[in-house]
């Protein structure tokens, strides 16, 4: 079984500050997908990484994959309260198994 | 497209009973999971579907669960019988064959084992 440990677990922060969330495993993947999930819904793909080394940004979250392969983290700039929620980061290995890790829960007071 | 489509949106059931647990996927999606998600566990595989072939079976957790998929736009997942333990938010996905596709979520079903 591949592993995914996603740190913090929970996450209390007040709005318009900074967060990074990270995504660590000992397993190589050949793309990473980060995933936000709010109450009574299922996750939606937020963004895939692919290329070791990758950095994508989307408004004012950055998501990096490492060089290996193996790990990523999410960077959220100035939060906003609508930033609020399960942010799951999911491996996906050759056979296109989706893994998912085990969510940092995400709350931006105002 | 209506997205995946799950029902029923809520079970509650007695210890014991059998629960069947329905996926619709996305038209033209050939890759089917379903996951089951509590706070402790987080969001686990249960199986994984290839053009309705089960590929991975290793996350489900006893013999008590079985999954079918008899056709590409239907799955099921029967639990028999249920436990109190079982109780979670079950939620089927489907995507596109191949690597690096969005997989799209239903909204899940609230299973609850009394």
């Amino acid at each position: 079984t591949q592993l995914l440990e996603q740190s913090p677990q929970f996450l209390s922060i007040q709005e318009g500050e900074n967060l990074t969330v990270y995504c660590n495993s000992s397993s190589v993947f050949s793309s990473l997908q980060w995933y936000r999930q709010e109450p009574g819904e299922g996750p939606v793909l937020l963004v895939t990484v692919v290329t070791g080394g990758e950095v994508k940004k989307l408004k004012r979250l950055t998501f990096q994959f490492g060089d290996a392969r193996k790990d990523s983290s999410l960077h959220i700039t100035a939060a906003q309260t609508g930033d609020t929620g399960l942010y799951l980061c999911a491996g996906e290995n050759a056979g296109n198994m989706l893994t998912f890790g085990g969510g940092t829960r995400l709350m931006v007071k105002p | 497209d209506a997205g995946v489509i799950q029902s029923p949106r809520h079970e509650v059931t007695e210890m014991g009973q059998e629960v069947t647990l329905r996926c619709k996927p996305i038209s033209g999606h050939n890759s089917l999971f379903w996951y089951r998600q509590t706070m402790m566990r987080g969001l686990e595989l249960l199986i994984y579907f290839n053009n309705n072939v089960p590929i991975d079976d290793s996350g489900m957790p006893e013999d008590r669960f079985s999954a079918k998929m008899p056709n590409a736009s239907f799955s099921t997942l029967k639990i028999q019988p249920s436990e109190p333990r079982d109780s979670a938010v079950y939620f089927c996905a489907s995507k596109v064959g191949g690597s690096n596709t969005e997989a799209f979520f239903g909204q899940g079903t609230r299973l609850t084992v009394v």
